[in-house]
């Protein structure tokens, strides 16, 4: 009964390679996100996506791609993986964009390249 | 824009004393603020929100805020820490999506 659900769950690969994380949430929110923590725990923002269209795109490189097929899915891929792309993704949902709406996280799925 | 500044890195007591996290935020108007516990290898949670509701919060396990809307502050405090409290603390307001301090690392002595 997870709420939010990322996988895979660790991912190690080797650099130049393609990769895709998956996110789902069965909360029936209709507001996804992706954030990116690094190694020293800092997170921020990268995408967002309310009922499948994208709201936030913070400065991100091209080779991330987000794709929303509908407002229980989000997933992130990612091209030509590069060694600094090794950290922690959370995705998230929330019921409404906005700030007097709680946010519920996934367990993070932690990228590894090498 | 709005941010919050946890002024601590790392903060560090013994079980039993006070907890005081400390995050102050930069915002045009009144924010709402959160504050999120993660354990070692582990997700997010949430521990309180403010909301402008009440200028004092009540979280999960014992934990507080007070929003201090003179001092732009919103510290997280426990009267006396556990064992099970040791973790990363993140002070975090919203706008469009969550911003979150740099967190602070709280380490509880036997």
């Amino acid at each position: 009964d997870t709420a939010v659900s990322q996988t895979p769950k660790y991912l190690v690969t080797q650099m130049g390679n393609d990769k895709s994380i998956k996110c789902e949430q069965n909360l029936g929110h209709d507001t996804m996100y992706w954030y990116k923590q690094d190694s020293k725990k800092f997170l921020k923002i990268m995408f967002s996506y309310n009922n499948k269209e994208l709201i936030i795109n913070e400065t991100v490189p091209n080779r991330f791609s987000p794709k929303s097929p509908d407002k229980a899915h989000l997933n992130l891929h990612i091209n030509s993986l590069e060694l600094g792309d090794s950290a922690v993704y959370f995705c998230a949902s929330s019921q409404m964009t906005g700030e007097n709406y709680g946010y519920t996280f996934g367990s993070g799925t932690r990228l590894t390249v090498v | 824009a709005q941010s919050v500044t946890q002024l601590d890195s790392h903060v560090s007591v013994s079980e039993g004393t006070p907890v005081l996290l400390r995050c102050n935020y930069s915002s045009s108007y009144s924010p709402s603020l959160f504050w999120y516990v993660q354990h070692p290898n582990k997700g997010l949670q949430l521990l309180l929100k403010y909301t402008s509701a009440a200028t004092l919060v009540k979280g999960i396990n014992g934990f507080e805020a007070e929003f201090k809307k003179s001092e732009t502050s919103f510290h997280l405090t426990k009267p006396s820490a556990h064992m099970s409290d040791a973790a990363e603390y993140f002070c975090v307001v919203s706008l469009r999506a969550l911003t979150f301090g740099s967190g602070t690392r709280l380490q509880v002595q036997p």
